[in-house]
């Protein structure tokens, strides 16, 4: 039972690059999330998908993509890098909702130059 | 927009003594929650306390919550070096479809 998994754990990117980060649980929750996280700024909400084939945007999700590929996995995209996305990424899932008592990744740190 | 926003954003305590974090947050909320995180890991969920109660215990923390107020207090007793890591509360509010808003954190530092 590994929990929520992340990759990569690092990564550095150029500006305009793209990449997908990947997300996956194995505790069939139905709720999923993607945070960032920045210094003195919290965790700020990207995305969530509520439920297998539905996602809606929280309250940063300009830059970014997602897709709910199954129950188990949830991707986020940065089709075009920029240095405001360095950041750290961190998905979770929890069985409800709201994510009360969620479970997050251990986060994937990005750069982007 | 940050719900939360914890006080002290620091505190360093000797190994033994109690630390106590607030959290106070500006709208009606469904529940708080209370999670922490070791430095450069996830966070680890704590404990929930719900709007219609007033204090939560769960082995050496205690939580409590005071919705006229809107604030939210954080005790962990007997306090260990293991203990050290950053504490974020959590707001659910109470209205529409908004999500879980986290507070920018207390980063509490048990001396040895």
């Amino acid at each position: 039972n590994a929990g929520v998994t992340q990759t990569p754990k690092f990564q550095v990117l150029k500006t305009g690059q793209s990449m997908t980060l990947q997300c996956a649980q194995d505790m069939n929750h139905n709720s999923m999330y993607w945070y960032r996280q920045d210094p003195g700024m919290g965790l700020r909400l990207i995305y969530y998908s509520a439920s297998e084939g539905t996602t809606d945007k929280g309250e940063v999700p300009n830059g970014y993509n997602v897709s709910r590929l199954n129950k188990r996995e949830f991707s986020l995209r940065l089709e075009s890098a920029a240095p405001s996305q360095t950041s750290v990424y961190f998905c979770a899932s929890s069985d409800g909702y709201r994510l009360a008592g969620g479970v997050f990744g251990p986060g994937t740190r990005l750069t982007v130059l | 927009s940050q719900q939360g926003e914890e006080d002290p954003q620091a505190l360093s305590i000797q190994e033994g003594e109690n630390a106590t974090m607030n959290c106070s947050y500006k709208t009606s909320i469904n529940n708080l929650q209370w999670y922490r995180q070791n430095s450069g890991r996830g966070l680890v969920h704590l404990i929930l306390i719900r709007s219609n109660e007033r204090e939560k215990h769960s082995g050496r923390l205690r939580v409590t919550l005071d919705t006229s107020k809107k604030s939210s207090s954080l005790l962990i007793t007997a306090s260990r070096a293991a203990d050290t890591a950053s504490y974020f509360c959590a707001t659910d509010p109470n209205f529409g479809n908004e999500k879980l808003t986290f507070g920018t954190g207390t980063r509490l530092t048990i001396i040895p």
